[in-house]
């Protein structure tokens, strides 16, 4: 059974803080990793995509990826209340469809 | 630019009736997935299709069927509603196969069986 495990938090920060969020995922060959942002009664949107190791910024947004750990994170800094959500983090792990496996996400509260 | 569109966003059923959701893209793409939410939980996969005529099951397929006649159209059927089936549904599409290809999300259908 592949995995991917988030904290579900809630994880508050204050305004302007930088909020780190954490996701490991069990499969070794996984492929390729996205960052969703949902907030409370909407669908998913896709806000960052990593493939390689190291880290992606896009933004506000930076994606760390670690292979050899089986661990990627997601960086906003400047966090402001608009950014408070639930991050879901989804890790594609190859074969012949595409398919992913999605964490249980973290929410996350920015306090002006 | 419609993308992604579900129908309805909300419905009430009894148990044991039966319902369709419906979901139709128009970007032309040949991946198309259900999954299901349920509070607190991440997405699960329900069915997927690679194509019209080719679909397949996902984690979570009991108590559902799908059909995908059109590239455009990939309708999911609850026949024997039941309470574990309360959910928000939502519909998503790529443009094609492999790693890199993010998902399309539609709003969701919320159904609440009792």
């Amino acid at each position: 059974q592949k995995e991917v495990e988030q904290n579900s938090g809630p994880l508050s920060v204050p305004e302007g803080a930088i909020a780190s969020l954490n996701c490991t995922y069990s499969d070794r060959v996984s492929q390729s990793f996205f960052w969703y942002r949902q907030y409370s009664g909407k669908s998913p949107e896709l806000i960052m995509s990593i493939y390689s190791n190291g880290d992606k910024e896009d933004g506000r947004f930076t994606a760390q990826l670690n292979k050899a750990s089986q661990y990627v994170s997601l960086l906003i800094r400047d966090s402001q209340p608009s950014d408070s959500a639930t991050y879901l983090c989804a890790v594609f792990s190859g074969g012949s469809n595409y398919k992913l496996t999605f964490g249980k996400g973290t929410l996350l509260t920015v306090n002006p | 630019n419609a993308g992604v569109t579900q129908t309805p966003k909300f419905r009430i059923l009894k148990i044991g009736q039966s319902m369709t959701l419906q979901c139709a893209q128009d970007m032309n793409h040949n991946y198309m997935y259900w999954y299901r939410q349920d509070p607190g939980m991440g997405l699960k996969l329900i069915y997927y299709s690679v194509g019209a005529g080719i679909t397949d099951k996902g984690e979570v397929p009991n108590g559902y069927n799908v059909s995908r006649s059109t590239t455009e159209d990939f309708p999911l059927r609850l026949e024997l509603a039941a309470p574990s089936q309360t959910s928000v549904y939502f519909c998503a599409s790529t443009v094609g196969q492999g790693a890199y290809q993010p998902q399309h999300f539609g709003d969701g259908t919320r159904l609440s069986i009792l």
